[in-house]
């Protein structure tokens, strides 16, 4: 597509309940990163994909916090036994190579816990 | 601690006036370099960045950044701000030129006086 496409734009869920946030990158992007943007608060960041290399997981805050991408398509990050500082925006972005060349954000899927 | 700063939480400045966002790093090498504006209820969109030669660089929006390496400095400058600037400002660092994910700074949020 024209840009990356993040499903759903807003979810609402109970506390312990899982949820799968949908990132469909910019088609061609060998990247793909995930962010948490918690309301007033600056970019955290979650796990980056390199094609078809391990992905970097070093920002994922807990084990109930994982995320999967096959190749170089669509990635699902998912949030398992919700709590509710797991509100906020998770941002996808994806760029055609690493360096920040062609980097381009979503619009993030919006979380609320409650 | 390698890092990205931006000192200003919260600037206001009127319509028609200059405005200048300071954003420092720490890291070693000369990164890549970006600047970001999120709207309110909107993702990031990038303004500009930078890689290498002309240390002052141009973006959209009428923005502009000077790249000043003994100063480990990035600002961000518009000569005239209009009221539809309002909106968080982040200054992002790719760390190396084999970095693999964005370091955020922790945003300026812009107002504008009419």
């Amino acid at each position: 597509g024209a840009g990356v496409s993040q499903s759903p734009s807003n979810k609402v869920t109970e506390k312990g309940k899982d949820v799968e946030l949908r990132c469909d990158p910019i088609s061609g992007h060998t990247a793909l990163y995930w962010y948490r943007q918690r309301l007033g608060q600056g970019l955290e960041f979650l796990i980056y994909f390199q094609g078809n290399s391990a992905p970097d997981k070093s920002g994922l805050p807990s084990d109930r916090f994982s995320a999967e991408r096959t190749g170089e398509s669509v990635s699902t990050l998912t949030i398992q036994r919700t709590q509710q500082e797991d509100s906020a925006v998770y941002l996808c972005a994806s760029s055609s190579s690493t360096g920040g060349y062609g980097y381009t954000f979503g619009s993030g899927t919006r979380l609320t816990v409650v | 601690a390698q890092s990205v700063t931006q000192p200003d939480i919260h600037i206001t400045v009127s319509e028609g006036a200059s405005l200048e966002l300071r954003c420092n790093y720490s890291y070693g090498a000369t990164p890549y370099l970006f600047w970001y504006v999120q709207s309110p209820g909107q993702g990031l969109q990038l303004l500009l960045k930078y890689f290498s030669g002309d240390t002052l660089v141009q973006g959209i929006k009428g923005f502009e950044a000077e790249f000043k390496r003994s100063q480990s400095s990035f600002n961000l400058r518009k000569p005239s701000v209009h009221w539809s600037d309002a909106a968080e400002y982040f200054c992002a660092v790719v760390p190396d030129n084999y970095g693999q994910n964005f370091v955020f700074g922790p945003g300026t949020r812009l107002s504008v006086l009419p």
